[in-house]
């Protein structure tokens, strides 16, 4: 049972370009949303969040949307550089403290 | 170090084994996390410690995989018996905020644990 699912295994973008992640959650009782980023050999950082009074935060060239009627998220990284390659979990948490993960998207940004 | 530190990096052992990975938490930080991390997965929550205390230790998948934190700071993943299955990089995190947090959790390298 899947409660928060990132559908693309995969995205590889051009330097300078958008790139969109997208995550899908199911349980209607997780209020707040976060990104982290992995790099090989090291442990996930946190990125950026969202709750869920809200529909849009902002951080930089990051930004987090949440559409709670889809229950949907997405992460957009305007403009993308190559040192953004990584692998992208998105997250979710009901009770402020356990994190559930979807499996990740790696995320390719091509110089 | 300032970060999380997880030992060991690396641990392989035999099926029925039983094996401890440690994690020394950023100072200060109240709360401590463990997560297991299986190949092409994202982290899975195993369980979370405030203080000394577990206070949700509802992702431990079986009676073989026990945690402590005596101390209110570093804490040991215990794991008897081991099977194949059990092998995955074991994520330790912590967070300086006690009670309801933002989230925000502070991750270790993690410990990869291959069970032959």
């Amino acid at each position: 049972d899947q409660q928060v699912k990132q559908n693309s295994p995969s995205l590889s973008v051009q330097e300078g370009r958008i790139s969109i992640l997208n995550c899908d959650y199911t349980n209607s009782m997780f209020d707040y949303f976060l990104w982290y980023k992995k790099y090989p050999a090291e442990g996930p950082t946190f990125l950026i969040s969202i709750s869920s009074i809200k529909d849009k935060n902002e951080d930089g060239r990051f930004t987090v949307f949440l559409n709670k009627s889809a229950k949907h998220l997405s992460l957009h990284i305007v403009p993308s550089q190559p040192g953004d390659s990584a692998v992208y979990f998105c997250a979710a948490s009901a009770d402020g403290n356990k994190l559930v993960f979807g499996a990740g998207t790696i995320l390719r940004v091509k110089s | 170090g300032a970060g999380v530190s997880q030992t060991p990096s690396n641990k392989v052992t035999e099926k029925g084994k039983y094996v401890e990975l440690r994690c020394d938490p950023i100072s200060g930080h109240t709360a401590l996390y463990w997560y297991r991390q299986s190949l092409g997965q994202g982290p899975e929550f195993l369980i979370y410690f405030q203080g000394t205390g577990a206070a949700d230790d509802s992702g431990l998948p079986n009676d073989r995989f026990f945690a402590v934190r005596p101390e209110g700071s570093v804490s040991t993943l215990k794991i008897q018996r081991t099977e194949r299955g059990d092998s995955a990089v074991y994520l330790c995190a912590s967070s300086p905020l006690a009670g309801r947090n933002t989230g925000e959790l502070f991750f270790g390298e993690g410990s990869r644990l291959t069970v032959l």
